[in-house]
């Protein structure tokens, strides 16, 4: 297996550009989430899902648009950039049954907006 | 609104010490606890998960403690390793939601 993989592994932009970040897993886990990571915080949760066509917003939401066509894929959209969303980026899966609830997480990606 | 808390935020140890990194969450109604260790410029990887039914985990030199009525969860680590030098960090996930809150993550150096 795989695990969870992300591309692209680092991204420059420019302010009001758009893009998508891809994550996918191949161990059929239901729950699927996104994460930013500042200099000096934890991780907080932006979207997650918990199976096809269902998402929900995390803690900081705005600016970032999600969907769950698939139970193997979640794109994270940024519509509009900004420098305040310069960060780095992981994407999550967990199967969410009964005690196994571990998440498992991808390698990252780095974003700079200009 | 849950909030989670790592104390210290640095820690430097000689190799061959027991050490103990501290994580507080203000809501005891979580659903479980997680231990993750991140190295520099890569993703987390879990290391224990505490249901909110249970009181403590072992994995290896790490044994994991949870309780909830305080807000406090422990990681101990036995005879740390220069391997063990890495961003140590801490989540729960409240009771009913889906949500994982983190902390800011122990810096720990273990040295030679």
């Amino acid at each position: 297996n795989a695990g969870v993989t992300q591309t692209p592994k680092f991204q420059v932009l420019k302010t009001g550009q758009s893009m998508t970040l891809q994550c996918a897993q191949d161990m059929n886990h239901e729950y699927m989430s996104w994460y930013r990571q500042d200099p000096g915080m934890g991780l907080r949760l932006i979207h997650y899902s918990v199976g096809a066509g269902i998402t929900d917003q995390g803690e900081v939401p705005n600016g970032y648009n999600v969907s769950r066509s698939t139970t193997e894929d979640f794109p994270l959209r940024l519509l509009s950039a900004a420098p305040s969303q310069t960060s780095v980026y992981f994407c999550a899966s967990s199967p969410w049954t009964g005690d196994q609830e571990t998440q498992y997480f991808g390698p990252g990606t780095r974003l700079l907006v200009l | 609104k849950q909030e989670v808390t790592q104390i210290p935020a640095a820690l430097s140890v000689p190799e061959g010490e027991n050490l103990v990194l501290n994580c507080s969450f203000t809501d005891s109604a979580i659903y479980n606890l997680q231990w993750f260790r991140q190295d520099p410029g890569k993703g987390l990887t879990s290391l224990l998960l505490i249901q909110s039914s249970q009181r403590e985990q072992t994995s290896g030199r790490l044994n994991a403690s949870l309780d909830k009525s305080s807000g406090r969860s422990t990681l101990y680590i036995a005879a740390s390793q220069p391997g063990d030098s890495a961003t140590y960090l801490c989540a729960v996930v409240n009771t009913g939601g889906f949500k994982t809150i983190f902390g800011a993550g122990t810096r720990l150096f273990v040295k030679a």
